[in-house]
């Protein structure tokens, strides 16, 4: 079974720095594209990041690039987001998600964890 | 403001047919493979549909997926109460800022 496990999410204040973690289990990590989703409190989906399978391509939202780091550990089975220059609009459940597109430029996410709670406020 | 457009509401009966449109333009849904995810109340996203209009395993015949040009459509057939759920459109964009895409979202009520 398929299982996609979030964690670190905290409340930090703005400025602040967070590292988010996505443990992966159930499937062959190494072979697949991985993404960041967030979601705003009474908000919609927004796209954050992806990263290939080997870590050789990742590509963010414009919305974070320059401030969030996304990168993975095949030997530890874990994504990461790291998040830098935290804002308030950077309050959301983020959501690690599984894509298994032959390529990265396509949007197929078949397996979504629960996600995890940042709140930057002060 | 989202790139993918979609209307933010939509209601028809138990047993009826309702569709959700999805307009985009060139750099995203007219030249890449278009996705779609049902979100229950208080859960994660689940796809329903992938490239334009497959269905993963799992997912009932109810539910299909079109692309035409730069829009893409999501329909739902034979409507049930469990349907009830926020409905996002997803694609590739290509332009300068390369990266993923989302709608709105559609909240579908079932009266």
């Amino acid at each position: 079974e398929v299982q996609l496990v979030e964690s670190g999410g905290v409340v930090v204040q703005p400025g602040g720095s967070l590292r988010l973690s996505c443990a992966a289990s159930g499937f062959t990590f190494d072979d697949y594209t991985m993404h960041w989703v967030r979601q705003a409190p009474g908000k919609g989906l927004e796209w954050v990041s992806l990263i290939s399978w080997d870590g050789g391509s990742t590509y963010y939202a414009d919305s974070v690039k320059g401030r969030f780091t996304i990168s993975r550990d095949n030997s530890k089975n874990s994504l990461y987001l790291q998040m830098n220059s935290l804002r308030t609009e950077d309050t959301a459940l983020y959501y690690c998600a599984k894509d298994p597109s032959p390529t990265v430029t396509t949007i197929t996410l078949d397996y979504w964890g629960q996600g995890t709670l940042v709140t930057v406020s002060s | 403001q989202s790139v993918l457009t979609q209307p933010p509401s939509v209601s028809a009966a138990p047993g009826q047919k309702v569709t959700i449109s999805c307009s985009g333009s060139s750099s995203n849904i007219g030249n890449n493979y278009v996705s779609w995810y049902q979100q229950l109340p208080g859960t994660a996203p689940k796809l329903l549909i992938y490239e334009n209009n497959k269905r993963p395993s799992g997912i009932p015949d109810r539910f299909s997926g079109s692309k035409s040009g730069t829009s893409a459509t999501l329909g739902i057939t034979g409507l049930q109460t469990g349907d009830e759920a926020d409905y996002y459109c997803g694609t590739w964009d290509s332009s300068l800022s390369a990266g993923g895409v989302f709608g709105g979202g559609t909240k579908l009520t079932v009266l």
